[in-house]
């Protein structure tokens, strides 16, 4: 199994903050790296796919890079609809999922 | 529009059964990869099962093998998850999702379902 470990597990952001979140995997995995976001009692929603493509209608302040074992989503200006916990996910073989970032408000 | 819409969660005693149905819209189901996402309370997100175009093809995470099974039935645009043997570390949400191909062909869980609750206790 893929095993991805997020990093941090959490952190406490205010609004307009750039906020950055890790994502490394135990092995090479490419570009095949997605991101999601899930708020509170609602289904996960796909930010990102393949490390970089922003999914259509999310905010372009998302962006995502990387390859191979490490990669990153960085939010460059934090918006209130932004605080919710975010995971990462390979789909190199079968899917794993990273434990999740939650952000929370300072 | 595409929509998933699950249904048949609910209590079961520790070594009992339950099926999980998935109502797909918006698109035709078996032309896509399906699959099966949980999220125990409180926890983070595991992929379950995956289902081929068709049927042809079912992967399952280690811990569910031999005692899950997930089918799809084309006449009625659904997919199916069949529990079995069930544990008290099985509760969770369970996630139906639609799996396409992006930008230079990655996989990703593009369209989910608003899960169903699945509580094993006695």
């Amino acid at each position: 199994d893929i095993q991805l470990t997020q990093s941090p597990s959490s952190l406490s952001a205010s609004v307009g903050d750039r906020v950055t979140i890790t994502c490394r995997a135990g092995q090479s995995i490419s570009i095949y790296l997605n991101w999601y976001q899930q708020k509170p009692g609602k289904a996960p929603k796909l930010l990102i796919s393949g490390t970089s493509t922003l999914q259509s209608g999310v905010p372009s302040r998302f962006s995502g890079s990387g390859s191979g074992t490490e990669f990153t989503l960085t939010i460059s200006s934090l918006q209130p609809e932004d605080f919710a916990t975010y995971y990462c996910q390979q789909s190199y073989t079968f899917a794993t999922f990273g434990g999740g970032t939650k952000v929370e408000i300072k | 529009e595409v929509h998933l819409v699950e249904s048949g969660g609910g209590l079961v005693q520790p070594g009992g059964s339950l099926t999980l149905s998935c109502a797909a819209s918006g698109f035709t189901l078996s032309w896509y990869w399906m699959s099966w996402v949980r999220q125990a309370p409180g926890k983070g997100l595991e992929w379950v099962a995956d289902i081929k175009q068709n049927g042809s093809e079912k992967y399952y995470v280690d811990s569910v093998k031999g005692r899950f099974t997930i089918s799809g039935d084309s006449a009625k645009n659904s997919l199916f998850l069949q529990m079995n043997s069930l544990r008290a570390e099985d509760t969770a949400v369970y996630y139906c999702v639609r799996r396409s191909l992006g930008k230079w062909a990655v996989a990703r869980f593009d369209y989910w379902g608003q899960g169903t609750l699945v509580t094993v206790s006695s």
